[in-house]
């Protein structure tokens, strides 16, 4: 069974630009969460996408948004990029079926770097 | 609301050693635990997990965690570190559609 696919590993953009991250689940997962991870703020949440509706949101700017299409792959924009962006981007998915435990199944993640 | 709270953001060990890396959390009701590792520049793989059929946890790559409800801890453990040990470890509790994760803990192990 493949795992979390992200795209791209690594870019690097320009402050004032906007960046879209992908993700592709596990086949049959149907839960898609972002995180960003910084190493002064940790691992923080963005959100959570459920049957491409968004069902949980971090504590993060507009600027932030996302999506979740009908094969369960998701996608994330961050527009008007700032240097403090710079981070890197996890994607995770995880059953939701009776009986599952709920634990997070994490890609390599997308390092953006802001310049 | 829960929360997860590790004790001691560096660790460092001996090759040899005994590892033993702390995590408390705080929640209403018995959560899902979870421990995960991470590498330099990779995702978090998940290590281990409770989910209230054991309360101690076996996982991957000679690792094992504790359940202590008294305690409100689940610290992950393992005998003798290996120099691949070294990497972040981050201890995460859910509930519901809730899953929070502890600031991380970073290993060193010295030869």
């Amino acid at each position: 069974k493949a795992g979390v696919t992200q795209t791209p590993r690594y870019l690097i953009k320009t402050r004032g630009q906007q960046v879209t991250l992908s993700c592709s689940p596990i086949s049959g997962h149907r839960s898609v969460s972002w995180y960003q991870q910084t190493p002064g703020q940790g691992l923080q949440f963005l959100f959570e996408y459920f049957s491409e509706t968004q069902r949980n949101k971090g504590n993060f700017p507009g600027r932030f948004s996302g999506r979740q299409f009908s094969n369960s792959r998701s996608e994330m924009n961050v527009s008007t990029l700032e240097l403090g962006d710079s981070a890197l981007y996890l994607c995770a998915s995880r059953g939701t079926s009776g009986g599952n435990t709920g634990e997070l199944f994490f890609g390599e993640g997308s390092r953006l770097t802001v310049l | 609301a829960q929360s997860v709270t590790q004790l001691g953001s560096h660790v460092s060990v001996s090759e040899g050693a005994l590892v033993l890396l702390r995590c408390n959390y705080s929640s209403s009701v018995p959560p899902y635990l979870f421990w995960y590792v991470q590498y330099p520049n990779q995702g978090l793989q998940l290590l281990l997990k409770y989910t209230s059929a054991a309360t101690l946890v076996k996982g991957i790559n000679g690792f094992e965690a504790e359940f202590k409800k008294s305690e409100t801890s689940f610290h992950l453990t393992k005998p003798s570190a290996h120099m691949s040990d070294a990497a972040e470890y981050f201890c995460a509790v859910r509930r519901n559609n809730d899953m929070r994760f502890g600031a991380g803990t970073r290993l060193t192990v010295k030869p």
